[in-house]
């Protein structure tokens, strides 16, 4: 079974950075792009960046370009997120998910991590 | 952006009835449109990609259709777990955008 599972989510005071990782199984990491999402509380979800299987193209959502920075290290199957600049509108569940092959939809999800902004 | 706009935004119905949620596209795109479902405190769950096709493990109730602006998730007959709230997603252009969310409550 796919299993996606993200971690460093936290309390971060405006203009705070925090680094968000996730650590993925039971597939071939190397094999697939990979996407971060948020879903701020009692709200709908964002597609905020993704990553291909190399890392060499990277795309980012207006709402974060300049501030966050997606990686990938597939030696160790994992996914990350530096969030720099942080405001209180990036408060929200910060989701991992698997690109699905060929197209640009999540066909697997981590059970998401939760960043605050607040001071 | 394409904006995606989701009706209606709360569906209230009984186990057993039939569902229908749409999703319109501010653009067309084409038949690149996906639907997820959430459960509460859960993630998303994909569950039709391209418009009409039922992802890996997704039960024959859900089914899609539609292109270029105007989509459907019909789900023939709810069971207690479908009660849940359904996002469309498109990726026909940059940035990849979802609709804000249908609720289908009891």
């Amino acid at each position: 079974q796919v299993q996606l599972m993200e971690s460093g989510g936290g309390l971060v005071k405006p203009g705070g950075s925090l680094r968000l990782s996730c650590t993925t199984s039971q597939f071939t990491f190397s094999d697939y792009f990979m996407s971060w999402l948020r879903q701020a509380p009692g709200k709908g979800l964002e597609w905020i960046s993704y990553i291909s299987r190399g890392g060499n193209t990277i795309h980012y959502a207006d709402s974060v370009e300049g501030r966050f920075i997606i990686s990938r290290d597939n030696a160790k199957n994992s996914l990350y997120l530096q969030m720099d600049s942080l405001r209180a509108e990036d408060t929200a569940v910060y989701y991992c998910a698997r690109v699905k092959s060929g197209a640009y939809y999540f066909d697997f999800w981590g059970l998401g991590t939760l960043v605050t902004v607040s001071s | 952006e394409t904006v995606l706009t989701q009706s209606p935004v709360t569906l209230s119905l009984s186990p057993g009835e039939r569902a229908t949620l749409s999703c319109r596209a501010s653009q067309s795109v084409r038949n690149y449109l996906a639907w997820y479902q959430q459960r509460p405190g859960q993630a998303p769950r994909l569950l039709i990609y391209d418009a009409s096709n039922r992802a890996t493990g997704i039960p024959a109730r859900f089914s899609g259709s539609g292109s270029g602006t105007d989509f459907t998730l019909t789900i023939t007959s709810l069971e207690p777990e479908d009660f849940a709230v359904y996002y469309c997603q498109q990726r026909s252009d940059w940035p990849l955008t979802f609709g804000g969310g249908t609720k289908v409550e009891i």
